[in-house]
């Protein structure tokens, strides 16, 4: 039972238009959801996070969009840049067994077009 | 600080082997975990460690054992491989606390081929 989906496996914009992956949970329990982007051959790192308690967070050219009632989350890349082009994470965080969680969505890649 | 570092980068066993995949980190951090990345399927949780001296199971445990002897070393230990642990590992760090899973830092990865 997938908890965190992506369901876009794959994702392709121009250059300075926005880009926007979205992500579906199915845990009303999940308390902070994560963003991490990949390059090939190396670990992801983090991008951005949002508190449950919030709707909305910025950093820079990423925002990041919670819909608790929907069970949705969205990044939004504002504007996109071919050095974004990576496999990008959705994770959410749990607590369980008294320790927090990472679950991850299965990825979507975005390709930035020059 | 070198963050996260892992050794191998590759491996390649035979079915029935055993090996130990390093994971160390000089940030201080408690919490450390180890993931494995399939072709579709995202990061999976193997085991985690919130301190020295304790670790737990996280979703696809089977087959692998840890210990967590010191703060900063963490190794994963394959049993006996099989192919299905083929895959892409990747060990993680994060500060303590109730937040402790909260903006992990990854390794480089160890691609490891099981034939």
């Amino acid at each position: 039972d997938q908890q965190v989906k992506q369901n876009s496996p794959s994702l392709s914009v121009q250059e300075g238009r926005i880009s926007i992956l979205n992500c579906d949970y199915t845990n009303s329990m999940f308390d902070y959801f994560l963003w991490y982007k990949k390059y090939p051959a190396e670990g992801p790192t983090f991008l951005i996070s949002i508190s449950s308690i919030k709707d909305k967070n910025e950093d820079g050219r990423f925002t990041v969009f919670l819909n608790k009632s929907a069970k949705h989350l969205s990044l939004h890349i504002v504007p996109s840049q071919p050095g974004d082009s990576a496999v990008y994470f959705c994770a959410a965080s749990i607590i369980q067994g008294g320790s927090e969680k990472l679950v991850f969505g299965k990825g979507t890649k975005l390709t930035v077009n020059p | 600080n070198a963050g996260v570092t892992q050794t191998p980068k590759f491996q390649v066993l035979k079915t029935g082997q055993s090996m130990t995949l390093q994971c160390a980190q000089d940030m201080n951090h408690e919490y450390m975990s180890w993931y494995r990345q399939d072709p579709g399927m995202g990061l999976r949780l193997i085991h985690y460690s919130v301190g020295a001296g304790i670790t737990d199971q996280g979703e696809v445990p089977n087959g692998y054992n840890v210990s967590r002897s010191t703060t900063e070393d963490f190794p994963l230990r394959l049993l006996s491989a099989a192919p299905s642990q083929t895959s892409v590992y990747f060990c993680a760090s994060s500060y303590g606390g109730l937040e402790s899973s909260y903006e992990q830092y990854f390794g480089p990865g160890t691609r490891l081929t099981v034939t």
